[in-house]
């Protein structure tokens, strides 16, 4: 089946530094993925929408000069936290659409914690 | 629109006794309909999915969702529950064909008693 990877699996940085997250399709293309995140004992919640050489698509809420995302291929997205705060600290996940009816592919997650 | 409801927050079973999770959707479209589960420090992992082909669907490691339009609801069962199956179960719900971004449940966290 189809395989989504994630670079790194877990960081931890300093407050006010930024952290680049890859999210790779490893056996397909993927003109579109979605970057959600999970905090502790909650539920996924979707952050963004990456279209593969145009601009990101933010759900509300959501801060786009604070988590930039650049879709640059049709097998990579990633995702950079800038100025990372504490409360930025979370469960970072990725996913790509299959093919029709197949769903989406999920990557691994990233665990961010700031400092 | 579209929006997941997992009526339960946890659910609590003991090894060999049936499993029921359920969830409820909203959706403004015909909807594909799946359930994932997250194994603690674990990525997401495919269950099941429904996109308008058969309403019983079948998953993987004996789990299984009836898909019922008239009641809006996709509960997931089994038969007999294992201590594997401990783990977070999320009910996700998607316009169409699933390529669009989908919107997950809160969760139901199975707990499987000895």
């Amino acid at each position: 089946g189809a395989v989504v990877s994630q670079h790194p699996s877990w960081v931890i940085c300093k407050s006010g530094t930024s952290v680049k997250i890859e999210c790779r399709s490893l056996d397909f293309q993927a003109t579109t993925m979605f970057w959600y995140r999970q905090f502790p004992k909650q539920s996924l919640m979707l952050m963004a929408t990456s279209n593969e050489g145009s601009k990101a698509t933010y759900e509300q809420g959501v801060e786009k000069d604070k988590f930039l995302i650049n879709h640059a291929s049709l097998t990579l997205s990633t995702l950079t936290v800038t100025s990372a705060h504490p409360e930025d600290s979370s469960f970072y996940i990725c996913s790509a659409p299959g093919l029709a009816g197949d769903g989406q592919f999920f990557g691994p997650g990233t665990r961010l914690t700031v400092l | 629109a579209q929006s997941v409801t997992q009526l339960d927050s946890h659910v609590s079973v003991s090894e060999g006794t049936p499993v029921l999770l359920r969830c409820n959707y909203s959706s403004s479209y015909s909807p594909s309909l799946f359930w994932y589960v997250q194994h603690p420090n674990k990525g997401l992992q495919l269950l099941l999915k429904y996109t308008s082909a058969a309403t019983l669907v079948k998953g993987i490691n004996g789990f299984e969702a009836e898909f019922k339009k008239s009641e809006t609801s996709f509960h997931l069962t089994k038969p007999s529950a294992h201590m594997s199956d401990a783990a977070e179960y999320f009910c996700v719900v998607s316009p169409g064909t699933g390529r669009r971004a989908l919107t997950f449940g809160s969760g139901t966290r199975l707990q499987v008693q000895p």
